[in-house]
């Protein structure tokens, strides 16, 4: 199995861009979670998704972010307009099962930086 | 909401157990303890869980005292590839699936 893949890998844009970040999860996992990690806040879980349907969206910062997931290999989490204090490291993982505490595999990641 | 609180470093050699401690003072009933390894430029990956007691796998062991106010990863015997950050993770338990990562601890073993 390849695991669960991000892309971009590496993301530079500048403020009051659009960013959209992508995340296959691995097959049969029904479980998605996005995560920011930064040297401030640490890893924070941004929103988690249960068979296709955010479950639990209360991390997410504010309305510039949104996340959808359209069907079960598919994720994405756009931030509109994009600023600089956004610049983090983003993680997606997927699980098997329902519950959030089930072991969650992790991307590499995708490095944001807003300029 | 559970808040986590690990040391921010710890320093080791190689083949001396290592035990890294997280305080949970509000755990909720249903939430979990587990712990992940995370080596730079890579997404943390998943050591070990436990919801009380002990818990052994083949690379740790999970201490969980009766109160389930703290948690102790414990590494035996470990490597220079055993250099990573240590975060645990409390929450996943009832309705709200809440997840709180801890602020992490770097562990470096030296020669």
């Amino acid at each position: 199995d390849a695991g669960v893949i991000q892309s971009p890998r590496h993301e530079v844009t500048e403020m009051g861009q659009e960013v959209t970040l992508r995340c296959k999860p691995i097959s049969g996992h029904n479980s998605l979670f996005w995560y920011r990690q930064t040297m401030m806040r640490g890893l924070e879980l941004l929103i988690y998704f249960n068979n296709n349907v955010p479950i639990d969206d209360s991390g997410m910062p504010e309305d510039r972010f949104s996340a959808k997931m359209p069907n079960a290999s598919f994720s994405t989490l756009k931030i509109q307009p994009s600023e600089p204090r956004d610049s983090a490291v983003y993680f997606c993982a997927s699980s098997l099962g329902r519950g959030s505490y089930n072991e969650q595999f992790f991307g590499p990641g995708t490095r944001l930086t807003v300029l | 909401l559970a808040k986590t609180t690990q040391p921010i470093s710890m320093d080791s050699y190689e083949g001396q157990e290592v035990n890294i401690t997280c305080s949970h003072n509000n755990i909720a009933t249903n939430d979990y303890i587990t712990w992940y390894q995370q080596f730079p430029s890579q997404g943390p990956r998943f050591i070990i869980q436990g919801y009380k007691t002990k818990v052994t796998n083949e690379v740790a062991s999970l201490f969980i005292p009766a109160d389930r106010k703290s948690s102790t990863l414990s590494l035996p015997r470990v490597s220079l590839s055993d250099t990573a950050v240590y975060y645990c993770l409390v929450g996943g338990g009832g309705a709200t699936n809440k997840l709180i990562f801890g602020t992490g601890t770097l562990l470096a073993v030296q020669p």
